[in-house]
């Protein structure tokens, strides 16, 4: 099956710019999607991006996909403590009407 | 975006029990999805709840164990059956937007079988 491959751990200092990295295999990948989970909360879209786009970004966050290279990637500029969470790529190749299949997360950690 | 509750947010059960977990839209949705989150895990789709006809399992996901209903555009339910404490999970539902391609997820129904 289709498979999205994330780092678990991602240690930046307050202030920084963290960029959380994603690797995907479909190859019919339609979107791309940047989810954030907090302790024992739900799923937060924080941004997705279409396939024929390279770049998106809305205020700290800019998404890059390199669709060559099958490669995603989250900049969070300023990071800040209320950055730290699991933050999880996914994609679909079905639009909206398929499912999503899901990295394993990366847990983004916040140094003073 | 779409507004998405579930109910419960959590519940302890006996294994051999079932559980029924629901999920509410505020507007109409095309599609909805179930999904488990195993302990420390990340998510996986269970299957796509069709509106007017039988859901659309993954592979390792079976009727039997996991029935779902989808009776109109708002609402869905996944029962979880003959439960065991390998079906300890956060179970999530989730929604596709309007705008083509987002998909918002409910808070999620946390269930602990003992």
């Amino acid at each position: 099956g289709e498979d999205v491959e994330q780092s678990l751990f991602l240690s930046v200092r307050e202030g920084d710019s963290s960029v959380i990295n994603c690797t995907y295999t479909d190859s019919s990948s339609t979107y791309l999607y940047w989810y954030k989970q907090e302790p024992g909360a739900g799923l937060q879209l924080l941004t997705y991006i279409f396939s024929n786009m390279d770049m998106k970004q809305d205020q700290r966050l800019t998404v890059l996909l390199n669709k060559k290279d099958k490669h995603l990637s989250l900049r969070i500029a300023d990071t800040q403590t209320g950055d730290s969470a699991i933050y999880f790529c996914a994609e679909t190749s079905g639009g909206g009407a398929d499912g999503l299949t899901f990295g394993k997360g990366t847990h983004l950690i916040i140094q003073p | 975006s779409a507004v998405i509750s579930q109910k419960p947010s959590r519940d302890i059960c006996q294994r051999g029990t079932s559980l029924t977990i629901q999920c509410q839209v505020d507007s109409q949705v095309t599609m909805m999805f179930w999904y488990r989150q195993q302990p420390g895990q990340s998510l996986t789709l269970i299957a796509t709840a069709n509106q007017g006809s039988e859901a659309t399992y993954e592979s390792g996901f079976v009727i039997d164990k996991f029935p779902i209903s989808r009776p109109n555009l708002t609402f869905s339910t996944l029962t979880v059956s003959n439960m065991s404490p390998e079906d300890s999970s956060i179970y999530l539902c989730s929604v596709s937007g309007t705008g083509g391609g987002e998909q918002y997820f409910g808070p999620g129904t946390r269930l602990t079988v003992t």
